[in-house]
């Protein structure tokens, strides 16, 4: 298994455009979560998903931020419009059983927001 | 919401040295787990415990849950600069279906 696979792995856009990250979890895996991560605030939890479905996303920041998982294996993180204070690191991870045999960190997508 | 406070927040060692990272729970802990970050990549699994009183090691690395399940403290043999990067504790609520992230130690290992 290749591990789970964010794309892109670092994404440049200006203030005001409409931004698309992707995930792609480990197979078989059924919980999905989305992070942040800023050198303010450290790693924060944005969104997860339980067998496609939206768990608990009260970590949104704002309803700039949106996330969806159409099948188990992809899920999105849009941001529209995005503003600088956005720019960040954004991780992806899966795990299988709610996490109790561990979780699987992608790559991260570094976003920058000019 | 459960809450995980690292110490150090920050460290500099000199190669060779030993050093110890905690990781103290607001709540009784039901799996604490341990990971690396080095800046710009993903985490990387250190490993995981689950029992009180248990400890496990990789290479130089070890770490311990206490008995009351309430703090963990990640140790680091003869320390190398490989070892440098962000130490993060995590750990997954009572429900099993939330994961929260320690606020992170920043090792620093000077050759």
């Amino acid at each position: 298994d290749a591990g789970v696979i964010q794309s892109p792995r670092h994404e440049v856009t200006e203030m005001g455009q409409e931004v698309t990250l992707r995930c792609k979890p480990i197979s078989g895996h059924n919980s999905l979560f989305w992070y942040r991560q800023t050198m303010m605030r450290g790693l924060e939890l944005l969104i997860y998903f339980n067998n496609n479905v939206p768990i608990d996303d009260s970590g949104m920041p704002e309803d700039r931020f949106s996330a969806k998982m159409p099948n188990a294996s992809f899920s999105t993180l849009k941001i529209q419009p995005s503003e600088p204070r956005d720019s960040a690191v954004y991780f992806c991870a899966s795990s299988f059983s709610q996490g109790h045999y561990g979780y699987t960190f992608g790559s991260g997508t570094r976003l920058t927001v000019v | 919401s459960q809450e995980l406070e690292q110490s150090p927040q920050s460290l500099i060692v000199q190669e060779g040295k030993n050093l110890t990272i905690n990781c103290t729970s607001s709540k009784t802990l039901y799996g604490l787990y341990w990971y690396k970050q080095k800046y710009g990549e993903g985490l990387i699994f250190l490993m995981m415990l689950q029992k009180g009183g248990e400890e496990k090691s990789h290479e130089k690395i070890t770490a311990k849950l206490d008995e009351k399940k309430q703090q963990s403290s990640l140790h680091i043999t003869a320390s190398q600069p490989s070892h440098a990067g962000i130490y993060l504790c995590g750990a997954v609520s009572n429900t099993g279906n939330q994961f929260y992230f320690g606020t992170g130690t920043s090792l620093t290992v000077i050759p």
